[in-house]
């Protein structure tokens, strides 16, 4: 079974500029989560999708953070425009329902904005 | 709303010993769940141990057992017999099944384990 997969792996850009990252989650699993680790913190949720539609994005700065999931199969994740403060890696999950199951999660992007 | 707390950034275990991670939590719900999940350098995160709140045995896995202490707030992981393989960050998160439903997470334990 192939495991989430996310791109790019890094990414270094600069402030003020847009990015985005992609997300392939596992085949059959209708939840999608995006969450965002900075250095030396656990992981943050900003947004989870069933299927295609948005459960929570109450941690998303909506103002220049977005996200889709197009299908209800992959999902992107942009900043519009990018801060220092957006350095961090930013970690995909997937599981099979919204609920306390096992979350399966990518590689990571990191980003970082100079 | 959920917190996690682990106090212990770093830790380290001679290989074949046994260690013991901290991690504390406060939520509100009365039905949620506790996890463990392995961040090894590079690589993904996993999932290690899962327990239920409304559990009283405490859960297992092979090498890794947890003590979950409910009216103390307290799930702790013990490694037994630990492998260099074991050499990770660990999270302790938590999942509350009533109005957020999201997975908190602590700040992590870095465990290195010597040879």
């Amino acid at each position: 079974e192939a495991g989430v997969a996310q791109s790019p792996r890094y990414k270094i850009i600069e402030k003020r500029q847009s990015v985005a990252f992609w997300c392939n989650p596992i085949s059959g699993h209708a939840t999608l989560y995006w969450y965002q680790q900075i250095l030396g913190q656990g992981p943050k949720l900003l947004i989870q999708f069933q299927n295609n539609g948005v459960v929570d994005d109450s941690q998303l700065p909506k103002d220049r953070f977005s996200a889709e999931r197009l299908k209800g199969v992959d999902s992107t994740l942009k900043i519009q425009p990018a801060k220092l403060e957006d350095s961090a890696v930013y970690l995909c999950a997937s599981s099979s329902g919204w609920g306390p199951y096992e979350q399966y999660f990518g590689p990571g992007t990191r980003l970082t904005v100079t | 709303a959920q917190t996690v707390t682990q106090s212990q950034p770093e830790m380290s275990v001679q290989e074949a010993e046994t260690v013991t991670l901290s991690c504390t939590y406060d939520t509100s719900e009365s039905d949620y769940y506790l996890f463990w999940y392995k961040q090894p350098p590079s690589r993904q995160m996993i999932l290690v141990i899962r327990q239920e709140a409304y559990k009283q045995q405490n859960a297992t896995e092979n090498r890794f057992s947890v003590n979950f202490q409910k009216a103390a707030k307290s799930f702790s992981l013990k490694i037994s017999d630990s492998q260099l393989g074991d050499a990770a960050m660990y999270f302790c998160a938590s999942f509350s099944s009533g109005s957020a439903r999201q997975l908190t997470f602590g700040s992590g334990t870095q465990l290195t384990v010597l040879p």
